[in-house]
């Protein structure tokens, strides 16, 4: 079946410590994306890569990074900047001219 | 900037009652899409509205995009149990290639 794979489901991180988040698709899809949400809120665009080895920043940015050197992987990495990172997150895919398809997200929790 | 309203933010019902949820955008959509998130879970795309004053029905989900391409709703005849959930709409627009979403209505269902 084709779908978007994110793991770990739940991370548990600790102050001062980078972390990456992953996320593969088999969808054959061009674009990509990670969003943030938070507890009774909508979702909030982090980064997003129309293509391979190109990506973009989204509207919360700061704190985060990624790399797209495949079609089907695109990581986060929540760095020791990004400091409330607290959250589910998930991640998408799209063909042109039709909805997203998301994963089953990954729950990231300081300790 | 970009932003997309929705209203209301929770919604309780009796089985059997209708809901509506409405979205509004300040500028001009290229398209606007519908998602179901139920609790735990992931955003599951449900339709894609393309053209103005365009009309939609999946069952008992009726799904209108406004004449001036800036407001949406969806709406549910005759809720159910399985109703129950967050839905968002997310706003594309031509600039940045990117979706912007709602921030959800909340709906909850009493049997």
């Amino acid at each position: 079946d084709g779908g978007i794979t994110q793991s770990p489901k739940y991370l548990f991180r600790k102050e001062g410590q980078n972390v990456t988040l992953s996320c593969e698709q088999n969808l054959n899809h061009d674009a990509m994306y990670w969003y943030r949400q938070d507890p009774g809120q909508g979702l909030r665009l982090i980064y997003y890569s129309q293509i391979v080895n190109d990506f973009q920043k989204g509207d919360i940015a700061e704190g985060y990074s990624v790399s797209r050197e495949k079609k089907e992987s695109f990581p986060l990495t929540v760095t020791s900047a990004q400091k409330n990172p607290t959250a589910f997150y998930l991640c998408a895919s799209r063909q042109a001219d039709y909805g997203y398809t998301f994963g089953s997200g990954t729950r990231l929790t300081v300790v | 900037g970009q932003q997309v309203m929705q209203i209301p933010q929770y919604q309780h019902v009796q089985e059997g009652e209708d809901f509506t949820t409405y979205c509004n955008s300040s500028t001009t959509l290229s398209n606007i899409q519908w998602y179901k998130q139920r609790p735990g879970g992931h955003p599951v795309f449900l339709i894609q509205l393309v053209k103005s004053g365009e009309v939609k029905k999946q069952k008992r989900l009726t799904f209108q995009f406004g004449e001036a391409k800036k407001n949406s709703s969806l709406h549910i005849t005759a809720t159910q149990t399985t109703d129950v959930g967050t839905y968002f709409c997310a706003g594309y627009y031509n600039q940045g290639g990117k979706l912007i979403f709602g921030q959800g209505t909340e709906l909850s269902v009493k049997p």
